[in-house]
């Protein structure tokens, strides 16, 4: 199958600082890519939809300003956390559907605890 | 608006037993895929099965099943002779047929499987 990486795999960050969160595909272009956010013992939830050469989509709730999501080429979108607070701590996954298969693959996730 | 929904928060079985666990959804769409992933303790996401819903032929994966009932909008997993290794979260999701069409998955059945 295709492979979608992520980096870093964990980071931990000061209160007020902000992160970046890389997601790439591999061996594959991605026009689209998905980030999600997942709490321990829950369900994904998406974030957005990251779009090569336009905006994001933000689903309902989550703050645009919060989570700056970029999608400069077609194989990298990247996810900042601005002016992170701990509730922000949580696992971060995105994906990435290659063309024409039907699959979305997942990247290994990114754990970020703020301090 | 689509929904899936997993009844069974958690479940165990036995090593070389086999288990089926539940999923149904709600959509209006005729044609669209669904799926089940695995996360196992590293937490990277897995695809186990995929269905398109215009194929009336149950999928298929080696000891992993599918039963799918399109009128009765179920999509249960049937996984045979459990390992060990089968012990994570499995998670429903629908996925309507146009490209770039997000994941909407179920709240997830964490499956132990013991020795």
């Amino acid at each position: 199958g295709a492979v979608v990486s992520q980096h870093p795999s964990w980071v931990i960050c000061k209160s007020g600082t902000s992160v970046k969160i890389e997601c790439r595909s591999l061996d594959f272009q991605a026009t689209t890519m998905f980030w999600y956010r997942q709490f321990p013992k829950q369900s994904l939830m998406l974030m957005a939809t990251s779009n090569e050469g336009s905006k994001a989509t933000y689903e309902q709730g989550v703050e645009k300003d919060k989570f700056l999501i970029n999608h400069a080429s077609l194989t990298l979108s990247t996810l900042t956390v601005t002016s992170a607070h701990p509730e922000d701590s949580s696992f971060y996954i995105c994906s990435a559907r290659p063309p024409p298969e039907e699959t979305q693959y997942f990247g290994p996730g990114t754990r970020l605890l703020v301090l | 608006a689509q929904t899936v929904t997993q009844s069974q928060p958690e479940m165990s079985v036995q090593e070389a037993e086999t288990v089926t666990l539940s999923c149904t959804y709600d959509t209006s769409e005729s044609n669209y895929y669904l799926f089940w992933y695995k996360q196992p303790p590293s937490r990277q996401m897995i695809l186990v099965i995929r269905q398109e819903a215009y194929k009336q032929q149950n999928a298929t994966e080696n000891r992993f099943s599918v039963n799918f009932q399109k009128a009765a909008k179920s999509f249960s997993l049937k996984i045979s002779d459990s390992q060990l290794g089968d012990t994570a979260m499995y998670f429903c999701a629908f996925r309507r047929m146009e490209y770039g069409n997000k994941l909407v998955f179920g709240a997830g059945t964490i499956l132990r499987v013991k020795s």
